[in-house]
């Protein structure tokens, strides 16, 4: 069964950077889109952009361009999201997720997601 | 951006009830690209509905969409306990791509 594992719970001062891991399993691997949402305390769901498993190529929201990296390791079927210059409204729980289709018949939905990961940004 | 604003921020009834969840857009959607999440404290939103009103695999019945251009709803029939979480709604399209509302905390009265 499909499953999206992330790393655990990070907690950095303001102006650090943090990269978080999501490791993918049961399904092929690079034949997907994967994305990234987060969700600040109390809040909606705000999308962050996306990396094309297969062409390796990334789209990012305009509100995080500058501050934003995503990339993966093939050999391990992870996905890595990487925020620097944190600020305090960063504090969010960040998740991984599938777009469902592939990228062959993309569905400009989210089918799994990983189990989320707090990020708090405090001095 | 195309935003989604949801109501009411919080519904308060009782199982066996009826719940209507409504999700607006401040411009017209493609209905195909409306999304319905549902989210339980301390989970991650799992896929209710997709194209406005097509039920995800596994989701029942008593689960319905409908809805076009700006107004969608969300019908759960027969309220379970397992039905009291937070919804939300996303669209695909425009800048950023991807939407989503505020959400809707359906809770037990």
């Amino acid at each position: 069964q499909v499953q999206l594992v992330q790393s655990g719970a990070e907690v950095k001062k303001p102006g650090a950077s943090v990269k978080v891991s999501c490791k993918a399993s049961g399904y092929t691997f690079t034949t997907y889109y994967m994305h990234w949402v987060r969700q600040a305390p109390g809040q909606g769901l705000e999308w962050m952009g996306f990396i094309n498993l297969s062409a390796d190529t990334t789209g990012y929201t305009q509100k995080l361009q500058g501050r934003l990296s995503m990339t993966r390791d093939t050999s391990t079927s992870t996905i890595y999201m990487e925020l620097s210059s944190l600020i305090s409204e960063d504090t969010a729980v960040y998740y991984c997720v599938r777009e469902e289709g592939g990228v062959a018949v993309p569905k400009q939905r989210f089918d799994y997601w990983g189990q989320g990961t707090p990020v708090t940004v405090s001095s | 951006e195309i935003v989604l604003t949801q109501s009411p921020g919080t519904l308060s009834l009782s199982p066996g009830d009826r719940a209507t969840l409504s999700c607006r857009a401040s411009q017209s959607v493609d209905s195909r690209q409306l999304v319905w999440y549902q989210q339980k404290p301390g989970q991650a939103p799992r896929l209710l509905i997709s194209g406005a009103s097509t039920r995800a695999t596994g989701i029942p019945d008593r689960f319905s969409g409908s809805g076009s251009g700006t107004d969608f709803t969300l019908t759960i029939n027969r309220l379970e306990p397992e039905d009291f979480a937070v919804y939300f709604c996303q669209q695909y399209g425009g800048s950023p791509p991807y939407t989503f509302g505020q959400g809707t905390k359906l809770e037990i009265k």
